[in-house]
């Protein structure tokens, strides 16, 4: 099946400061998303973005497809933004929607 | 809007126990999904449906049973629980897309399920 790696794995940011978040997967999808898991375990979708490049706010991202990488983008970084960020991919053609394991944020203030 | 509801919130069982874990979700959406996530872990796929009457394996199905009668609810059953399957489990649903795939997902709040 189609595997995703993300990196890095932790990370911690002063307030303020900006970060890059990647995602790699092994096959051609037809579906990414980006979501944040809050410290109260809730998962809120941040993006849908098979290809392309979306903003929302201080957060941005950007899909390769051709290269089968999706970059997420957080700027001036706020304690709020703490908790953790998840990829997840269908691959094309199916319907399994498959997570990396995730990239842990603290912002500290 | 309520979007996708899961009761209980918190559950616990002794070995051997069965239960049923709901979900159920109000905008209409064909694809439905349950995923179980452990400590410090991602979301691992164990059932989906992409419409009532029809559903498939995902990732780790063992031990785990599902059926949808309506496109509402997608209730996740345990048979015989197990230590093992202690977790957070959760329900999403999605809009389905053309091609396969499906559409940004929606998802509860999660049941957080421990076996004795």
């Amino acid at each position: 099946g189609i595997q995703v790696e993300q990196s890095p794995p932790d990370l911690i940011l002063q307030e303020g400061a900006n970060s890059t978040l990647r995602c790699n997967f092994s096959d051609s999808v037809n579906n990414l998303q980006w979501f944040h898991q809050n410290p109260w375990g809730q998962l809120i979708n941040l993006f849908y973005i098979p290809s392309g490049t979306k903003q929302n706010g201080r957060l941005s991202a950007t899909t390769v497809a051709t290269e089968r990488y999706s970059l997420l983008y957080i700027s001036s970084s706020q304690t709020t933004d703490s908790g953790v960020y998840f990829c997840a991919v269908t691959n094309t053609g199916g319907f399994k929607t498959i997570f990396g394991a995730g990239t842990r944020l603290f912002v500290k203030a | 809007n309520a979007g996708v509801t899961q009761t209980p919130k918190f559950q616990v069982l002794k070995t051997g126990q069965s239960m049923t874990l709901q979900c159920a979700q109000d905008m209409n959406h064909e694809y439905m999904s349950w995923y179980r996530q452990d400590p410090g872990m991602g979301l691992r796929l164990i059932h989906y449906s992409v419409g009532a009457g029809i559903t498939d394996q995902g990732e780790v199905p063992n031990g785990y049973n599902v059926s949808r009668s309506t496109t509402e609810d997608f209730p996740l059953r345990l048979l015989s629980a197990a230590p093992s399957q202690t977790s957070v489990y959760f329900c999403a649903s999605s809009r389905q897309g053309t091609g396969g795939g499906n559409q940004p997902q929606h998802f509860g709040d999660g049941t957080r399920l421990s076996i004795l």
